[in-house]
């Protein structure tokens, strides 16, 4: 059972849109991680916020971590075809374990 | 390389066989991590070393599944008995710091198990 939930699912857009994924949550989290996943490739972690309200920016990616550290956005600005991927967000609740969400699985094309 | 290794990277089991996926860590990490990833879901978490010691097991789904890390830096997840429902990629990670600890983990690229 996934603790988080992502949204949505599935997305494709073409390059230069800009996109919008959520990770939400009942519960509270010490602190949250997106990560990002290529076939036959482990997660790449991308950001960790740990504040609540806490924005991070990585180049055309903006990360949020909510008031209330139970849901954090994704933001991605004129993506391009290498922005492809599985984007996945990760919760420690100061448990030895990540719980991570089933992801959001961006296409953008050409 | 200095990233976390996997192997193998595939393996095709009969049902009823048992299988042993090697794990090799960033040199020096304390914590090591399994995960297991089914189809279009997100990694599901096995157990947690930390340095030799098995910290936590509470993810591992039935004893046929076991892990070890007897000198604290390759480990094994062992399945004993594989059933179809054991067909996952199954992800390593580790991480410089213990726990009590904002990590980051790095994962390997993950062994594919496929029971058949």
């Amino acid at each position: 059972t996934q603790l988080l939930e992502q949204s949505p699912q599935f997305l494709s857009i073409q390059e230069g849109e800009n996109l919008t994924v959520y990770c939400n949550s009942s519960s509270v989290f010490s602190s949250l991680q997106w990560y990002r996943q290529e076939p036959g490739e482990g997660p790449v972690l991308l950001v960790t916020v740990v504040t609540g309200g806490e924005v991070k920016k990585l180049k055309r990616l903006t990360f949020q971590f909510g008031d209330a550290r139970k849901d954090s956005s994704l933001h991605i600005t004129a993506a391009q075809p290498g922005d492809t991927g599985l984007y996945l967000c990760a919760g420690d609740n100061n448990n030895n374990d990540m719980r991570f969400g089933a992801g959001t699985r961006l296409t953008v094309k050409p | 390389g200095a990233g976390v290794s996997q192997s193998p990277r595939y393996k095709v089991a009969k049902r009823g066989q048992d299988v042993a996926l090697r794990c090799d860590p960033i040199s020096g990490h304390v914590s090591l991590f399994w995960y297991q990833q089914a189809l279009g879901q997100g990694p599901e978490f096995l157990t947690y070393f930390q340095n030799e010691a098995q910290l936590d097991k509470s993810g591992l789904p039935s004893d046929r599944f076991f892990a070890e890390r007897p000198e604290g830096s390759v480990s094994t997840l062992k399945i004993q008995r594989t059933q179809q429902e054991d067909s996952a990629v199954y992800l390593c990670a580790s991480s410089a710091l213990g726990t009590g600890a904002t990590y980051e983990q790095y994962f390997g690229p993950g062994t594919r198990l496929t029971v058949t």
